[in-house]
């Protein structure tokens, strides 16, 4: 049983298309997040949503949408893709900590990678 | 930004070699783990640690907490082919969201 899956793993696809991933877990976690590994394998933090709200939300681009219908899903819709764009997009989950409740540990899927043409 | 710097960024070793791998910061942080990524996967957590200068062993991995709790070392004994990976460090800041570091790419070889 996969903890978090994603689906495509691959996509590749021309620049001004518009797609989706999608991120489901059966971990019963109730925070959920999408991250962007560059090229140089560096890791950052996108979304994060707990409970369907989104709470943590970095510096992206507004054709970046992220949707969660309910808290074991969470997809990530990029309209008019850029070459710019092309990365392996990573889901991952975790509990909710409260604060001084100790370390936040996130489970991740086996990524997107996503091919801008 | 809280920005973790990672070093080296590639290491190449024989097996059987020992190893140290480096994140450091100028942020303290409430909290650091090591994760460590395969080709095609996700990062996998390896350890969490909490407390400054704490140490924390897993196998042949020893993985300590800095005093001022602004950086962290990863070290492995006697390498094996098996440990090579994407090995990433991550800090919080006593909440839930954590900051990634730059990345060591370990590659062991036979």
């Amino acid at each position: 049983d996969t903890a978090v899956s994603q689906t495509p793993k691959y996509l590749v696809t021309q620049m001004g298309n518009d797609k989706s991933i999608k991120c489901e877990q059966n971990l019963g976690h109730d925070t959920m997040y999408w991250y962007k590994q560059d090229s140089k394998k560096f890791l950052k933090i996108m979304f994060s949503y707990n409970n369907k709200e989104l709470i943590i939300n970095e510096t992206v681009p507004n054709r970046f949408s992220p949707k969660s219908p309910d808290k074991a899903h969470l997809n990530l819709h990029i309209n008019s893709l850029e070459l710019g764009d092309s990365a392996v997009y990573f889901c991952a989950s975790s509990q909710w900590l409260s604060t001084g409740a100790g370390a936040n540990v996130l489970t991740f899927g086996a990524g997107s990678r996503l091919t801008v043409l | 930004t809280q920005l973790l710097e990672q070093s080296p960024q590639f290491l190449s070793i024989q097996e059987g070699e020992n190893l140290t791998v480096y994140c450091n910061s100028s942020s303290v942080f409430s909290s650091l783990q090591w994760y460590r990524q395969e080709p095609g996967e996700g990062p996998v957590l390896l350890v969490t640690v909490v407390t400054g200068g704490e140490v924390k062993k897993l196998k042949r991995l020893t993985f300590q907490f800095g005093d001022a709790r602004k950086d962290s070392s990863l070290h492995i004994t006697a390498a094996q082919p098996g440990d090579t990976g994407l090995y990433l460090c991550a800090g919080a800041r006593g909440g839930n969201k954590l900051t990634f570091g730059t990345g060591t790419q370990l590659k062991v070889e036979l």
